[in-house]
């Protein structure tokens, strides 16, 4: 059982460079969740997906998109990467209300 | 908004002594408190949790109590161990944004040996 899988999982982009980091769970879970870490902080919320085929956004979703592609995968987008971008990426899922959120591993993203 | 605040944070604690983390919430509604570990390049990863129906929760070293009427909860680790080196983000539930966790900013909790 592998939980929440993210892909890549570290990555260097230059200013200006789009790219998508995946994340798939296989707990059939509803709800799933991007968040950002920044070096010594604590977790931001991007976006999340409620349930399949709804999205809406957290505290910081300026210069994001995503997808949830069906029940597993939930993708988030940076179409033009800043290095204020520069972060550790976590995506998250749970059941119900009241339920744990479980975190992948994380992509370590480094914008030039 | 809705906002956690957690004290202190950082807290350097003598091993085999006691820690305890402490968090404020603003949502009168929360009804999930979860506490996460997250040790240095990992994920968090769940420890203990305790819902507004209950006062306190006890797993071995660690416990959560919680006080609705005041609006905060703490962890407890007694006989702390060089392992217990992380830091400890708590959380509570928004009910208004489909049950979303708040987070605190966090606590790094040193051991001493």
């Amino acid at each position: 059982n592998a939980g929440v899988t993210q892909t890549p999982k570290f990555q260097v982009l230059k200013t200006g460079q789009s790219m998508t980091l995946q994340c798939a769970q296989d707990m059939n879970h509803n709800s799933m969740y991007w968040y950002r870490q920044d070096p010594g902080m604590g977790l931001r919320l991007i976006y999340y997906s409620a349930s399949e085929g709804t999205t809406d956004k957290g505290e910081v979703p300026n210069g994001y998109n995503v997808s949830r592609l069906n029940k597993r995968e939930f993708s988030l987008r940076l179409e033009s990467a800043a290095p204020s971008q520069t972060s550790v990426y976590f995506c998250a899922s749970r059941t119900p209300p009241g339920q744990p959120q479980h975190f992948g591993d994380g992509t370590r993203l480094s914008i030039l | 908004g809705e906002n956690v605040e957690q004290h202190p944070s950082t807290l350097s604690v003598q091993e085999g002594d006691s820690a305890v983390i402490k968090c404020t919430y603003s949502d009168s509604a929360s009804n999930y408190f979860p506490w996460y570990k997250q040790e240095l390049g990992k994920r968090p990863q769940l420890i203990i949790d305790i819902r507004s129906n209950v006062g306190e929760k006890k797993d071995q070293r660690i416990a959560v109590t919680l006080n609705k009427t005041a609006k905060h909860f703490s962890l407890h680790i007694t006989e702390t161990q060089p392992e217990d080196s992380a830091v400890y983000f708590c959380a509570a539930s928004y009910v208004d944004s489909n049950y979303q966790l708040i987070w605190g900013a966090g606590t790094k909790l040193i051991i001493k040996p």
